[in-house]
């Protein structure tokens, strides 16, 4: 596609579930960044690609969140046994050579 | 480790004054420093941007300037309208590379 698309748009959740989070990057961009807005608030870092392998992971919570790239491509978030404090935007970028940061529309996570 | 500072947090202007947001960053390395701009419910979406070998970056009522030595940024809109209502973010980059670095933002709020 033409742009970065995040799926669901939409996700609620009961509290302790497990929930996924989709990006499909553009493609050919080497770099996909994971951020969480909470309303109204700023983009908190979670973690980095470069190509499959996170060179940094810091900026994840705790260990109930990991994330994985498989092929250069396609990048899954997930939350293990989540919590109320977990609901937010869940905003996902790539980035190519000399290129600036591309967004996708977000996921907006409820965990009721 | 690196690390982007913006201020002001919050910013209300007159519609037609100006507003000045400001960032500091920390890598000497970088060189390459966008500005988002993210309007309610939307992604943030790239509104200019400037790179390291020059220090002032025009594009009709919005400007940036860049001083390399103190490792200062700024985003200037002049005749602000109500529609620049917005959160506004800095990042910066090297080019090349591809973490970026966001600062925590800016809310910006143009009263008609």
């Amino acid at each position: 596609g033409a742009g970065v698309s995040q799926s669901p748009s939409n996700k609620v959740t009961e509290k302790g579930k497990d929930v996924e989070l989709r990006c499909d990057p553009i493609s050919g961009h080497t770099a996909l960044y994971w951020y969480r807005q909470s309303l109204g608030q700023g983009l908190e870092f979670l973690i980095y690609f470069q190509g499959n392998s996170a060179p940094d992971k810091s900026g994840l919570p705790s260990d109930r969140f990991s994330a994985e790239r498989t092929g250069g491509s396609v990048s899954t978030l997930t939350i293990q046994r989540t919590q109320q404090e977990d609901s937010a935007v869940y905003l996902c970028a790539s980035i190519g050579t000399y290129t600036e940061a591309f967004f996708g529309q977000g996921t907006r996570l409820t965990v009721v | 480790g690196e690390n982007v500072e913006q201020h002001p947090s919050t910013l209300s202007v007159q519609e037609g004054d100006s507003a000045v947001i400001k960032c500091t960053y920390s890598d000497s390395a970088s060189n390459y420093f966008p500005w988002y701009k993210q309007e309610l419910g939307k992604r943030p979406q790239l509104i200019i941007d400037i790179r390291s070998n020059v220090g002032e970056k025009k594009d009709q009522r919005i400007a940036v300037t860049l001083n390399k030595t103190a490792k200062h940024f700024s985003l200037h809109i002049t005749e602000t309208q109500p529609e620049d209502s917005a959160v506004y973010f800095c990042a910066a980059r090297t080019t090349g590379g591809f973490k970026t670095i966001f600062g925590a933002g800016t809310r910006l709020f143009v009263k008609a």
